[in-house]
């Protein structure tokens, strides 16, 4: 199958710095999103990278190498509110069906 | 903000039943999704759909599914008869074009008892 694999778990400290990574077969997407997702809620969208390099929104930014099947989400001064689920999404390279990873939990600490 | 709407929230219905959950996706939006989400467990892709027809599907959107735009604002999903393994949060989303980010609603959290 075509796999989305991003780490289950991450802790960090108020205002510090998290990266998530995500890998992938880079044969079966054409186009990287993250999403964000509270417990109970929808996924709420934060970024889609189509080519190689570093997209950056305001205190997020996800970066995409196409070649290594990589990208990763960079959350900059983490606030108590961020502490959510950050789900990876593969876009098919035909079609536009969105297959997600497993998602990492963040936990923010004061 | 314009935003996808999922009525009802939860919904939970007996198994064997027929259920029907409704979404009104972003009015300027042309594509149209129905994910689900067991609990604890990935998003999963169930279908999309184009033009007022569907455009691609999973493997678990077998014929108990079904998907229907019965007028210019409504997009629905149709579970002939419900089984307890399709107790899930039930996600609809939408996007202005293909191969563009998707909006997702709030989700119909179905429980099949």
């Amino acid at each position: 199958g075509q796999n989305i694999d991003q780490p289950t778990e991450m802790t960090a400290t108020e205002g510090a710095i998290v990266q998530i990574n995500c890998t992938y077969q880079t044969s079966g997407f054409n186009g990287l999103f993250w999403y964000q997702q509270h417990a109970g809620e929808a996924p709420t969208f934060l970024s889609y990278n189509v080519l190689d390099g570093l997209e950056e929104k305001g205190r997020f930014s996800s970066f995409l190498s196409r070649s290594k099947g990589y990208s990763y989400l960079l959350l900059k001064e983490l606030q108590m509110k961020d502490s959510a689920s950050y789900l990876c999404a593969g876009l098919a390279a035909a079609g536009n069906k969105l297959t997600f990873g497993g998602g990492t939990r963040v936990l923010v600490k004061p | 903000e314009p935003e996808v709407t999922q009525t009802p929230s939860h919904q939970v219905t007996q198994m064997g039943q027929e259920v029907i959950l409704r979404c009104v996706p972003i009015s300027n939006h042309l594509y149209f999704y129905w994910y689900r989400q067991i609990l604890g467990q990935k998003v999963e892709f169930l279908v999309s759909f184009y033009n007022n027809e569907i455009s691609e599907k999973s493997e678990i959107f077998d014929d108990q599914f079904s998907v229907e735009r019965p007028d210019g604002s409504n997009f629905t999903l149709k579970i002939r008869s419900t089984k307890l393994e399709d107790s899930a949060m039930y996600f609809c989303a939408s996007s202005e074009a293909g191969r563009r980010e998707a909006f997702f609603g709030q989700g119909t959290r179905l429980t099949v008892v």
